[in-house]
């Protein structure tokens, strides 16, 4: 059954760095999505993807974070200079439709740690 | 702005019985979809069942069915025969229709089933 995966598992990194998660889509879907999960809090949309544009985004998606589908197959999410509150769980997304529609399902990776000291 | 509430961090049930999850949620939409999705220790979260709000009748998908009470803004979900493969963390989430493709999560609640 196809899955959605994401690069890194876990990644640690200092206050100030760049990090990059990946992500890989299901292949037919259309629509992606970056959410994360700060330890005991809730889930929190990033941003939404499609048709290669952002098609909506949160408050906390601000100017550090940026996202790209580079190849046709990745989708990836960029943190320019990571703050401690960055630490998170972050999970990508997929469907073919948005969730309002009958065949929106959201697909979602297992999620990538990231920890910022 | 739509919120969505899981009161219960944790329950555990015993194998082969009947649990129920609560989840309270605030909108002023009229039409909107509930969810409750489900993430097994180390695995993706996976859609468990969806509620569209102007169906009367509640979702069912084998063991799990909703009771899901408009008025009152309240989406439960029942596990019948609770199995060991339940054991997860389960979110609730609501989507509005008003174009907005975001989902809103509750903070989850984690169940045990107990052989």
């Amino acid at each position: 059954e196809p899955e959605v995966t994401q690069t890194p598992s876990h990644q640690v990194t200092q206050m100030g760095q760049e990090v990059i998660l990946r992500c890989v889509p299901i292949s037919n879907h259309l629509y992606f999505y970056w959410y994360r999960q700060i330890l005991g809090q809730k889930v929190e949309f990033l941003v939404s993807f499609y048709n290669n544009e952002i098609s909506e985004k949160s408050e906390i998606f601000d100017d550090q974070f940026s996202v790209e589908r580079p190849d046709g197959s990745n989708f990836t999410l960029k943190i320019r200079s990571t703050k401690l509150e960055d630490s998170a769980m972050y999970f990508c997304a997929s469907s073919v439709a948005p969730p309002f529609r009958n065949t929106g399902e959201l697909f979602f990776g297992e999620g990538s740690r990231l920890t910022v000291l | 702005a739509q919120t969505v509430t899981q009161s219960q961090p944790e329950m555990s049930v015993q194998e082969a019985e009947t649990v129920t999850l609560s989840c309270t949620y605030d909108t002023s939409e009229n039409n909107y979809y509930l969810f409750w999705y489900k993430q097994p220790p180390s695995r993706q979260m996976i859609l468990v069942i969806r509620q569209e709000a102007y169906k009367q009748q509640n979702a069912t998908e084998n063991r799990f069915s909703v009771n899901f009470q408009k008025a009152a803004k309240s989406f439960s979900l029942k596990i019948s025969d609770s199995q060991l493969g339940d054991t997860a963390m389960y979110f609730c989430a609501f989507e509005g229709q008003g174009g907005s493709e975001k989902l809103v999560f509750g903070k989850g609640m984690k169940l045990t089933v107990n052989p």
